[in-house]
């Protein structure tokens, strides 16, 4: 059974870097055809896709963020790190990390993790 | 960049059938995966690879994709199924993944 679950600060304030870490069990990210991706969504608005990473360290970004993202994995720890850097109030949001599914090229994503809320205010 | 767009909102009456559209250019062509996603929990995988339906979700569910436009159909549909829907592919033009909009179900 596969499971992540999120953790990290629940308030930042502006400026600041965000560190996320999704913790799984399930599966090994040193297993290929495995990765995990990042998704947020902010309060009543929709799902925005953030990052991903793969088991031969691949990673993709969201255009928009690309600038202040960046993804890493710690294979011995089953831990994804999410960092965003110079935090807004607009990056308000539940950030989600989910189990990407790999078939030649990056599929769906099955399961999710609980989400955590990041609130950034001064 | 690839945009995918859903309606912002269905309604259905219960026991009838809702249908919810994902337009993209020439999306026939991409994998389109649903989610439900209901307040405030976790978005949870209800069709993937376009008409393919992951353990445990109902028969109900199924999709459709050819063209310009992606369905996922809800079929006898409850009042459980009120929720969000969201479609997404992944764009291999721009190496991204896209998410549409979302589309509020509402049963009547």
């Amino acid at each position: 059974q596969i499971t992540l679950k999120e953790s990290g600060p629940t308030l930042v304030k502006p400026t600041q870097t965000l560190t996320l870490t999704c913790t799984f069990s399930g599966f090994s990210l040193g297993t290929g055809g495995v990765g995990v991706g990042w998704i947020r969504q902010p309060p009543g608005k929709a799902l925005e896709w953030l990052a991903l990473i793969y088991w031969d360290d691949d990673k993709r970004y969201s255009p928009s963020l690309k600038s202040r993202l960046t993804i890493t994995k710690d294979t011995s720890k089953n831990q994804v790190v999410l960092t965003l850097t110079d935090m807004d109030p607009v990056d308000t949001a539940i950030y989600y990390c989910a189990y990407a599914h790999w078939d030649s090229s990056p599929k769906w994503f099955d399961p999710w993790g609980q989400g955590t809320l990041v609130t950034v205010s001064s | 960049s690839y945009v995918l767009t859903q309606p912002p909102s269905v309604s259905v009456a219960p026991g009838k059938t809702a249908r919810i559209t994902c337009g993209g250019n020439n999306i026939g062509i991409k994998s389109v995966h649903w989610y439900q996603q209901k307040p405030g929990q976790a978005p949870v995988l209800v069709i993937f690879y376009d008409s393919d339906r992951p353990s445990g979700i109902p028969d109900r569910f199924s999709g459709s994709n050819s063209g310009n436009t992606a369905t996922l159909t809800i079929s006898r549909v409850e009042a459980g199924d009120e929720a969000d829907y969201y479609c997404q592919v992944w764009d291999s033009t721009t190496s991204h993944v896209v998410f549409g909009g979302g589309t509020k179900l509402t049963v009547l």
